[in-house]
């Protein structure tokens, strides 16, 4: 069963406190994103990672962190840098020429920080 | 800067209807654009997507329609129903990057 997996799904913090969320493919995707969106808004890009052990900032990057070293996995880290933390975070994967670059998405992690 | 540019913000028609969403860039280096709907509380699902060597693109009652000159792309949802009822992004993908970039969002109610 091919798709992206988020967890958890829901997930409570206090301020002051850095977080991980997690996002595993299994697309075979090269390219993997990590979203924040907020109530009413539309999607803005945190980071994003096109190979393995290699990423870039998106452009609300700041007070956040990812690593990615495996092709499956793009875990982010929200840090308590990170101002205004509570916010439903998506990750996505896309394919090569080949799948037309299609873009998928994970289920989501609603964070609220408290 | 918002690279896409949608609209409407929100959208209400009666069941049976057309749903018409529209989109706006100015990048000539996009090359690929997708549409999504997203339910509340879920992540969003690809829906439609057309890349600019094609004017038009239909996959059952959902139809993208592009206009490479303008600039412009819109999504049309032909006898709209009440399971429609979502909110749709439409996004385009950087060329040189394969990088997305989405607009706002369309509120879309179907009412019975």
């Amino acid at each position: 069963d091919g798709g992206i997996t988020q967890s958890p799904k829901y997930l409570f913090r206090k301020e002051g406190q850095n977080v991980t969320l997690s996002c595993e493919q299994n697309l075979n995707h090269d390219a993997m994103y990590w979203y924040r969106q907020d109530p009413g808004q539309g999607l803005r890009l945190i980071y994003y990672s096109q190979i393995v052990n290699d990423f870039q900032k998106g452009d609300i990057a700041e007070g956040y962190s990812v690593s990615r070293e495996k092709k499956e996995s793009f875990p982010l880290t929200v840090t308590s840098a990170q101002k205004n933390p509570t916010a439903f975070y998506l990750c996505a994967s896309s394919g090569d020429r080949r799948s037309y670059y299609e873009q998928y998405f994970g289920p989501g992690t609603r964070l609220t920080v408290t | 800067q918002q690279q896409v540019k949608q609209s409407p913000q929100s959208l209400i028609v009666q069941k049976g209807g057309i749903s018409i969403i529209n989109c706006a860039y100015e990048n000539t280096a996009f090359d690929y654009f997708p549409w999504y709907q997203q339910f509340p509380g879920k992540g969003p699902a690809l829906l439609i997507a057309i890349r600019p060597d094609v004017s038009e693109k239909k996959e059952g009652r959902f139809t993208i329609s592009f206009n490479k000159s303008a600039k412009q792309f819109s999504l049309h949802i032909m006898d709209s129903q009440p399971g429609d009822s979502a909110t749709y992004f439409c996004a385009a993908k950087s060329g040189a990057r394969n990088q997305f970039y989405f607009g706002t969002g369309t509120s879309l109610t179907v009412i019975p």
